[in-house]
């Protein structure tokens, strides 16, 4: 079984940049979430997408979006690009059913804004 | 809100030694409860979670937490740990529409020789 799978795993952009992160759920998963993690801080909830529609946003600005494709992988997009937006960006996935609750990440990528 | 708070930053424990991390919650039903570890630079690795039945939850690596309603924790314990242990360690719990986790600040665990 093969588990949440993320790229790039390094990004470094400059600031009114645009970026195009991605993730690939676990087998059988129909619900991807999106996290930010900066330097010394829990992961933060962005939004999350169940079945292609969004299912829930974090406090973070419109010019964070996503995507779910009928596979179930997403996109997280960000645009104008701030410094503060540099942080290790946490994709997870869950299950529909019994074990819908629980989100199994990720090994995340590394976004640096200069 | 559901939250949970972690009152421990940084703990040091020397290699075999026994390790507790603490975890509160703050929620008016019974709730799921998760704890996650991240060594440097990786994503989240679930270790165990706590959903309802036997308060004490078994999970990998030789973890487990107990939860404890009368003192609203969730704390996890180890009996002796190893030198690959040291990470971070995140509690977290789901909201009540289960769409996002909110965790605790988390505590980073050192390991002496």
């Amino acid at each position: 079984e093969t588990g949440v799978t993320q790229s790039p795993t390094h990004l470094i952009k400059t600031r009114g940049q645009q970026v195009t992160l991605r993730c690939s759920s676990q087998s059988g998963h129909n619900t991807v979430s999106w996290y930010q993690q900066a330097l010394g801080q829990g992961p933060q909830f962005i939004f999350q997408y169940y079945r292609e529609e969004e299912n829930g946003r974090g406090n973070f600005p419109p010019r964070f979006s996503g995507l779910q494709f009928p596979n179930y992988s997403s996109e997280l997009n960000v645009n104008a690009l701030e410094l503060d937006d540099s942080a290790l960006y946490l994709c997870a996935s869950s299950p529909s059913g019994r074990d819908q609750e629980t989100q199994y990440f990720g090994p995340g990528t590394r976004l640096l804004v200069l | 809100a559901q939250s949970v708070t972690q009152p421990d930053i940084h703990i040091t424990v020397s290699e075999g030694a026994s390790l507790e991390l603490r975890c509160n919650y703050s929620y008016g039903a019974t709730p799921y409860l998760f704890w996650y570890v991240q060594s440097p630079g990786q994503g989240l690795q679930l270790l165990l979670k706590y959903f309802s039945g036997d308060t004490l939850v078994q999970g990998i690596k030789g973890f487990e937490a107990e939860f404890k309603r009368s003192q609203s924790s969730f704390n996890l314990r180890k009996p002796s740990v190893h030198w690959s242990d040291a990470a971070e360690y995140f509690c977290a719990v789901p909201n009540f529409g289960n769409e996002k986790l909110t965790f605790g600040t988390g505590t980073r665990l050192t390991i002496i020789p």
